[in-house]
């Protein structure tokens, strides 16, 4: 079982939809948890971080961790067509040794057509 | 400021042949890591670097070395491809081992070994 576990989608919404990303983990000593966002043959880049749990927001988007049920969401309100891209979703530890190493979910194909 | 920069973009080598992926950013970042992306797998840490003159291990290090040559430049070396090692390979930065939630990717290289 991997530890971070995305649905790869791919997912297809009409402009304008709220579109909801979630991705699960088994490692309760994560407390880091981020999206990144993956144009086509880009690299990817940060959308957001949150650690511990609770929300935070972030214009259209909004993230979300619950770690009682270990479950991780990204919220777009108002989707666009630029919105769409891959999203990956990423956890690492608070601190210790090797923080630097994150983990990451297999990332969800999202397409928001006009 | 062109941010992480990787060479070449595109690769193909034979079974059994070697060759350096060249990374360098300009952000005066201390952390640098190493990554490969397969379709379904999300991303996998290769090897990074928490600070110059540091490596360490990432999930999949098997057939692969690094050198973090200065603090601008850490490489990826394949001694002798294989097929499955055929992937998109990209470069990321942090400021600190311990900002690794904030990492800046370059444009990826992507090789096919034959």
């Amino acid at each position: 079982q991997k530890e971070v576990e995305q649905d790869p989608g791919p997912l297809s919404v009409p402009e304008g939809a709220i579109v909801s990303l979630n991705c699960t983990y088994s490692n309760s000593a994560f407390q880091y948890f981020m999206w990144y966002r993956q144009y086509s043959r880009k690299g990817p880049e940060l959308l957001m971080y949150t650690y511990s749990s609770g929300n935070k927001e972030d214009g259209r988007f909004t993230a979300q961790v619950d770690k009682s049920s270990k479950y991780i969401s990204l919220f777009i309100r108002d989707s666009q067509p630029s919105d769409s891209a891959t999203y990956l979703c990423a956890t690492r530890w608070a601190g210790g040794t090797s923080y630097g190493k994150l983990t990451f979910g297999q990332g969800t194909i999202l397409t928001v057509h006009p | 400021n062109a941010g992480v920069t990787q060479t070449p973009k595109f690769q193909v080598l034979k079974t059994g042949q070697s060759m350096t992926l060249q990374c360098a950013q300009d952000m005066n970042h201390n952390s640098m890591y190493w990554y490969r992306q397969d379709p379904g797998m999300g991303l996998r840490l290769i090897y990074y670097s928490a600070s110059e003159g540091t490596t360490d291990k990432g999930e999949v290090p098997n057939g692969y070395n690094v050198s973090r040559l200065n603090k601008r430049e850490f490489s990826l070396r394949l001694e002798s491809a294989a097929p499955s090692q055929t992937s998109v390979y990209f470069c990321a930065s942090s400021a600190f081992e311990d900002s690794s939630y904030e990492q800046y990717f370059g444009p990826g290289t992507r090789l096919t070994v034959t």
